[in-house]
Order: C-alpha cells, then structure tokens, then sequence
C-alpha cells in the first residue's frame, strides 16, 4: 500500500535558522508528492508539489526535491520565521489525473521562536 | 482566489444524535472529498465522490456515514449516529480537471461528541 513517514515534531526554532522536515514514503505506481501546511485555527493549505523524479517544488522560501533514488521529499527553508509556525504534512498520491486521493504523514510541528 | 468553505467551523452534539457537515466545493471543481484527522492523529481518507456518487472509500466510511450532493453547489456528509470516537476535525475537499491532481481543503468542522 502506500505511506508517508514524517520525522516527529515538535521541530523547534530560533527565528533565520535552516528548517528541514524529513518525508519519505512507499507508493504502489508512481506518486506526486505534496506539502501541506496548516496555521493554527485554519485548514489546510497546499504549500508545494513534485509530480516527477528530480523535480523540485518551491513556495514562499520552502523547497522540496522528489527524490525517487531514496524515496524522499524533504522539505527545506533557509531562514524561517515566526510565521512559518505551523503544521506540516507530507502527503502523496498516485496517479496524475484529477480524483486520486491523498495519504497523509502525521505531520510535523514547527515552531519558531523569536 | 476561489475556495472551499465549510460549515460549521465548530459543532458539539450528543452521542447517538445524527449530524450534517456541509460544504462548498470550489465552483468548477468535479472531485468532492471527506478527511477527517482525529485530534493528535493523521488526516485520514473517508470517501471520494464523482458524478454523483461513490468513487472510493476506506474501511472508516462504513454504513453510519453517507455522502451526497444536493444541488449544484452543496456536498454534505452525513453521521447517522454519532459516537465519541467520531470526535475529529471533517475536512471536505475538492479538485478538477484544471487542477489535476491538486486538492484544494477547506478550513475544517470540529465535531464533538459529548
């Protein structure tokens, strides 16, 4: 079946530091890979995507790289902020075309102090 | 930027009792989902729906769940008999054609169950 592992949080801190959230995942097919964020008191918003090997994702400063050698996904920052304070879940799903679900990692906690 | 909203944002009911979550996918959208993430817990697949029914659902959809789409714009999803193990925050989601194999979420329903 499929699955996505997520390094557990809570991933504390300090405000410009490098954030990397481990993901990697098993998948029955080819996968597209995802990263969502929820702030707190909201849902969940797509933050990136990788639909291919060796494609890379990017949205306000983070970065992932499907990487299909090691199974992985992880999601980088080079300088995070205390509005980077969130949740954030790894999620995959196989198959390109629209109506294919996601499975989810248990999601990671960051938390970002000042 | 268009979205899918829920309602309620936040809903307390007694067990036994049965419940109504509703939500407005994203207008041009043909693919409706239900997640549910149990607090502390993964976000979880319930069910898919396509041209008016049941695409795919997992073990957790069994036959105290019900989905459907009213109209044009509502899809709801039905607990006929809640249980206090029901207690989750209900994600409803939605993607097309256009979007791929990008789902969109809405800000979620907290269901409690007392």
């Amino acid at each position: 079946g499929n699955s996505v592992t997520q390094m557990e949080g809570p991933v504390t801190l300090s405000e410009e530091a490098f954030l990397t959230i481990n993901c990697t995942y098993t998948a029955t097919g080819y996968p597209s890979l995802f990263w969502y964020v929820q702030y707190p008191g909201e849902g969940l918003q797509l933050l990136l995507k990788a639909t291919k090997a060796d494609d890379k994702g990017s949205n306000k400063g983070f970065e992932a790289t499907y990487r299909k050698e090691t199974t992985s996904f992880h999601l980088e920052k080079g300088s995070v902020q205390v509005s980077d304070s969130a949740v954030y879940f790894c999620a995959l799903s196989v198959g390109n075309n629209a109506g294919n679900m996601l499975t989810f990692g248990g999601g990671t906690r960051l938390m970002v102090k000042p | 930027e268009p979205e899918v909203t829920q309602t309620p944002s936040h809903q307390v009911t007694q067990m036994g009792q049965e419940v109504i979550l509703r939500c407005v996918p994203i207008s041009n959208h043909l693919y409706f989902y239900w997640y549910r993430q149990i607090l502390g817990q993964k976000v979880e697949f319930l069910v898919s729906f396509y041209n008016n029914e049941i695409s795919e659902k997992s073990e957790i959809f069994d036959d105290q769940f019900s989905v459907e789409r009213p109209d044009g714009s509502n899809f709801t999803l039905k607990i006929r008999s809640t249980k206090l193990e029901d207690s989750a925050m209900y994600f409803c989601a939605s993607s097309g054609a256009l979007s791929g194999n990008t789902i969109y979420f809405g800000e979620g329903s907290w269901l409690t169950v007392v």
